[in-house]
């Protein structure tokens, strides 16, 4: 079983605070993803890698860094969290080749004040 | 207009009842279909592929419509344990697109 794994499942920060946010796979895939959930809009992609070292900016990057050092681990930044970035981040993978699905890790509810 | 659209809902339906979603998408280069099952503050999981063939999985049928650009979801026989949101999505290349989601509530 594809398991991902983050490294919060409940965060709260304040305003300012520069916020890391961990996701480790261990299925070897080599795409990552890092999207945003909140009421009536969905999941929106924040930052995708399809490699080590590689990123590229998702749907709603502003505000959002990542870092991919190792094939298993992406890494989201909140380099100055605000209170507009309360939501819950999900974490995916998903291979590079033939069906594209996408496993979620559990997903980490952040809450800046 | 958003890439992959769903009627957010809710559907209320009783045990038993058979419901169906659709889901239409506007990009036509989009080659992979999915559904993915959302319980209350969980994350998305796979539910299913959906195969230009349609493709069955128990009480549950998935269909693409590449003509008119929508893939739907069938289950059979609602139970009570059905009820979550359920999230079509398609994609090409390495990324998906995800609608809001559907809202399935199975009352007894």
């Amino acid at each position: 079983d594809v398991k991902v794994t983050q490294s919060s499942r409940y965060l709260v920060k304040r305003t300012g605070e520069k916020v890391f946010l961990e996701c480790v796979q261990d299925m070897d895939h080599e795409n990552m993803f890092w999207y945003r959930q909140d009421p009536g809009l969905g999941l929106r992609l924040i930052y995708f890698s399809y490699d080590v070292k590689m990123k590229e900016k998702g749907d709603i990057p502003e505000g959002y860094s990542v870092s991919r050092e190792k094939k298993e681990r992406f890494s989201l930044i909140l380099e100055s969290a605000s209170t507009n970035q309360t939501s819950m981040y999900l974490c995916a993978s998903s291979r590079t080749s033939g069906r594209l699905e996408q496993f979620f890790g559990p997903g980490t509810r952040l809450t800046v004040l | 207009r958003k890439e992959v659209e769903q009627d957010p809902g809710p559907f209320n339906v009783p045990e038993g009842a058979t419901v169906a979603f659709n889901c239409t998408y506007s990009n036509s280069a989009s080659q992979s279909f999915f559904w993915y099952r959302q319980d209350c503050r969980k994350e998305p999981k796979l539910l299913m592929s959906v195969y230009s063939s349609g493709n069955e999985d128990g009480r549950f049928t998935a269909q693409l419509n590449r003509a008119s650009q929508y893939i739907s979801l069938l289950i059979r026989d609602s139970k009570l344990s059905d009820s979550a949101t359920y999230l079509c999505a398609g994609g090409y290349g390495n990324k998906l697109v995800f609608g809001a989601g559907t809202i399935l509530r199975v009352k007894s």
